[in-house]
């Protein structure tokens, strides 16, 4: 089973507050990744991660940020929350380059903002 | 740049039916290919992983096949049931550098 939190799982907040999408890992993971997703749509990859000090932008156009200051533990941030970022937000994680690298996902954030 | 693409986008089959999901890569230079599966609301949770030197991974009534050097991987799932009903992501890993690239996945939904 795999060890990967997300907190919260839901989250109503209003327009132009500030907050912190929780994500951790206990397998020792070195690379992290941020997914967002609309109900029945893709995911769409937003930030990443290769290891302690590592983030990298992704596909969707990043209105929020990241940091990766421990291993384990890899925080997403809006730092003004806005209706269009209404959607889920997924973590992922998977140890570094070896061909049986397997990646596990969280729960998700729902997160609806008003 | 790594495409990935699902066919079809949504498969509606009658109980106990075997079928194939669809999954093409335009870059054979991948690490692995993995088959996810997400519930409505949920998160994903992993069916098969294949490295690349493998041709195929079975796992119950799942299986899935990949040739690299075409781009496609398959999944094929036995004797279907309802509670097979769920969206059906591949994604692949190419290696340093690269983050873990989905395709659009394929709705299925198993009929009673």
């Amino acid at each position: 089973e795999a060890d990967i939190y997300q907190t919260p799982r839901y989250l109503v907040i209003g327009t132009g507050k500030k907050i912190t999408l929780e994500c951790s890992q206990t397998m020792g993971h070195d690379k992290m990744y941020w997914y967002q997703q609309d109900p029945g749509m893709e995911l769409h990859l937003i930030h990443y991660s290769y290891g302690v000090n590592s983030t990298e932008k992704g596909d969707l156009s990043s209105e929020s940020t990241v940091s990766r200051i421990r291993t384990e533990h890899f925080p997403l941030t809006l730092e003004s929350a806005r209706p269009s970022h209404t959607s889920q937000y997924l973590c992922a994680s998977s140890p570094l380059d070896r061909p049986n690298t397997e990646a596990f996902f969280g729960q998700g954030t729902r997160l609806t903002v008003v | 740049k790594q495409e990935v693409t699902q066919i079809p986008a949504a498969l509606s089959v009658p109980e106990g039916e075997n079928l194939v999901l669809n999954c093409s890569f335009t870059d054979s230079a991948i690490y692995n290919l993995q088959w996810f599966r997400q519930d409505p609301g949920k998160g994903l949770t992993s069916l098969l992983l294949i490295q690349s030197s493998q041709r195929e991974q079975t796992s119950g009534r799942l299986n899935a096949s990949l040739d690299k050097s075409s781009g496609r991987s398959t999944l094929y799932i036995a004797a279907s049931q309802p509670g097979d009903s769920a969206t059906y992501l591949c994604a692949v890993y190419s290696g340093t550098g690269t983050p873990l690239v989905f395709g659009k996945g394929t709705r299925l939904s198993v009929i009673a």
